[in-house]
């Protein structure tokens, strides 16, 4: 099992470009998140899927789109990068059973992002 | 509103014990995890608890919940090398969301 797979691991932008993080996962997990990461602020979600065909905004969702484009994936769009979008990029993913449930998050590797 | 607070830094001599704390504000959490994050690297799932236990031991490491304090604390016994890295802290909000301590970076000196 790979677990949680992103790509691009490293990407530099220039102001007002667009580009398109992917996430995949292999463990049958219904739910994933999208997180970034600033020094100092530990993660904040930008987005959730909770399920297939579901998508909800998280804390910090203005500038960002997603697509839960099957179970397996979940991708993150930037439409017109700004340089306060510099940043680690995590996606996760969970298997929750229901409420209440033990809700530990499996996380990819990453994606640095730089916008100039 | 959620708000998890850690100490951003800690030092430790190898071989010593680490104990890195962590206090949180959802009384109605129900589980309370630990991941740690080497350089470079996405998080790891190190440990979690369940909200009506007190205590949990896995090998070197032990997490101590005091509920009434709001208070999440991981030691890590015979700290190596290795144990270098960010340690977050992260409770549960709802069914989907955890909230996220600020890291607490170790460091480990010979």
């Amino acid at each position: 099992n790979a677990g949680v797979t992103q790509t691009p691991k490293f990407q530099v932008l220039k102001t007002g470009q667009s580009m398109t993080l992917q996430c995949a996962q292999d463990m049958n997990h219904n739910s994933m998140y999208w997180y970034r990461q600033d020094p100092g602020m530990g993660l904040r979600l930008i987005y959730y899927s909770a399920s297939e065909g579901t998508t909800d905004k998280g804390e910090v969702p203005n500038g960002y789109n997603v697509s839960r484009l099957n179970k397996r994936e979940f991708s993150l769009r930037l439409e017109s990068a700004a340089p306060s979008q510099t940043s680690v990029y995590f996606c996760a993913s969970s298997y929750r059973t229901g409420q209440g449930a033990n809700n530990e998050q499996f996380f990819g590797p990453g994606t640095r992002l730089t916008v100039l | 509103g959620e708000d998890v607070e850690q100490s951003l830094f800690l030092s430790v001599r190898e071989g010593d014990s680490s104990v890195i704390n962590c206090t949180y504000t959802d009384s109605s959490s129900t589980y309370l995890y630990w991941y740690k994050q080497e350089p470079g690297a996405g998080l790891q799932l190190l440990t979690y608890i369940f909200s009506n236990m007190d205590m949990k031991q896995d090998q070197r490491l032990t997490v101590l919940l005091n509920k009434k304090d709001k208070h999440l604390s991981l030691r890590i016994a015979d700290t190596q090398t290795g144990d270098s890295a960010i340690y977050f802290c992260a409770e549960s909000i709802n069914d989907y969301k955890l909230s996220f301590g600020a890291g607490t970076t170790v460091t480990v000196r010979a």
